[in-house]
């Protein structure tokens, strides 16, 4: 069964820019929640979809935004990009509903914001 | 919130000898602690999980254990290969999400 999936790996952008990160999680699992990954801050959560809604929402600025589509794929948003955005940023999937706990991460997308 | 706390932050073992990372966490209402290895350039991967109503937990060479009263849980690894050498991450959920503490990066020398 194939893992999760995030595009991309790498990219950089500038101050201001916007930015788009795609997961596709594991086949079968509904659930896909977003983290934060930082030297500074470790793994923070972002949030948490399923079944097309976010259920849950961690502490970070309108600006972090996602969604989820009919097929459990999910993209994430970060709008007026800042130098400390600069992270990795993972997706997660889980075969449970909302808020089960067992978690399965991908590669992750490594953002670095100049 | 849940703040989960990670010890040691480093450690460094001999091949064949056991690590232990500790971790105590805040929140009694936790009720399932997962932990993760990162190698770098990746992902962290889910190694052994335990759940509230289990006090120990084993998987080959890894082991888990939980003290619901002192709040705190523990990974064991024995007979520790090269291959063991990640940054290891305990977590509690709470609610619904995971809190993870600060990692320890753990070095197996040969």
């Amino acid at each position: 069964k194939a893992g999760v999936t995030q595009t991309p790996r790498y990219l950089i952008k500038t101050r201001g820019q916007q930015v788009t990160l795609s997961c596709s999680p594991i086949s079968g699992h509904r659930s896909v929640s977003w983290y934060q990954q930082t030297p500074g801050q470790g793994l923070q959560f972002l949030f948490e979809y399923f079944s097309e809604t976010q259920r849950n929402k961690g502490n970070f600025p309108g600006r972090f935004s996602g969604r989820q589509f009919s097929n459990s794929r999910s993209e994430m948003n970060v709008s007026t990009l800042e130098l400390g955005d600069s992270a990795l940023y993972l997706c997660a999937s889980s075969p449970g509903g909302p808020g089960t706990g067992e978690l399965f991460f991908g590669e992750g997308s490594r953002l670095t914001v100049l | 919130g849940e703040n989960v706390e990670q010890h040691p932050s480093t450690l460094s073992v001999q091949e064949g000898d056991s690590a232990v990372i500790k971790c105590t966490y805040s929140d009694s209402a936790s009720n399932y602690f997962p932990w993760y290895k990162q190698e770098l350039g990746k992902g962290p991967q889910l190694i052994i999980d335990i759940r509230s109503n289990v006090g120990e937990k084993k998987d080959q060479r890894i082991a888990v254990t939980l003290n619901k009263t002192a709040k705190h849980f523990s990974l064991h690894i024995t007979e520790t290969q090269p291959e063991d050498s990640a940054v290891y991450f305990c977590a509690a959920h709470n609610d619904y999400k995971l809190s993870f503490g600060a990692g320890t990066t753990v070095t197996v020398r040969a």
